[in-house]
């Protein structure tokens, strides 16, 4: 079975230029997440999603970062326009509803922003 | 707001040797898990534990859930290099779907 598909694996960009990252979930999952990992931080919750509907969306850094669940099997997460301290890695992650909440990675997203 | 403390930050050991770390909050957790995650890679799952006081082994990890379900620890016995890696302990608040995640504790066994 394919686990969590994130595209793309690298990204370098400037300053200013948008970024969007992507993500598939495993099929059947409720549950999609969005982190951001540094070593300064560790491992940040963006926003989450809950059957396509964005449920908690107050990890999300500022208006300069978005992100959409169009369908049940697809999800964005932008960043317009990007800056160097948007580098990172992205991890989008997928679970299913229930009393024990395993979330399966995806391999992550590492951006750098120049 | 509920935190997850894990301690130490970095652990640097030799292989053979027993290790301990801690995963420590004022919150009550329904269930806790702890990831894995290997350079380049996600978190992958260990273990969730759900009961106060809960033990649960796997081969050489030894997981551990306190009585009152605001704390936990991880105990490796005979540590080897490929246990290396950044060991996160997660747990689950309550109706919300997330989970809350600590830091970390990054694992370094040498040969």
């Amino acid at each position: 079975d394919a686990g969590v598909i994130q595209s793309p694996r690298h990204e370098v960009t400037e300053m200013g230029q948008e970024v969007t990252l992507r993500c598939k979930p495993i099929s059947g999952h409720d549950y999609l997440f969005w982190y951001r990992q540094t070593m300064m931080r560790g491992l940040e919750l963006l926003i989450y999603f809950n059957n396509n509907v964005p449920i908690d969306d107050s990890g999300m850094p500022e208006d300069r970062f978005s992100a959409k669940m169009p369908n049940a099997s697809f999800s964005t997460l932008k960043i317009q326009p990007s800056e160097p301290r948007d580098s990172a890695v992205y991890f989008c992650a997928s679970s299913r509803q229930g009393v024990v909440k395993t979330q399966y990675f995806g391999p992550g997203t590492r951006l750098l922003v120049l | 707001t509920q935190l997850l403390e894990q301690s130490p930050q970095f652990l640097s050991i030799q292989e053979g040797e027993n290790l301990t770390v801690y995963c420590n909050s004022s919150s009550v957790f329904s269930s806790l898990q702890w990831y894995r995650q290997e350079p380049g890679e996600g978190p992958v799952l260990l273990v969730t534990v759900v009961t106060g006081g809960e033990v649960k082994k796997l081969k050489r990890l030894t997981f551990q859930f306190g009585d009152a379900r605001k704390d936990s620890s991880l105990h490796i016995t005979a540590a080897q290099p490929g246990d290396t890696g950044l060991y996160l302990c997660a747990g689950a608040g309550g109706s919300q779907g997330n989970l809350i995640f600590g830091k970390g504790t990054k694992l370094s066994v040498k040969p």
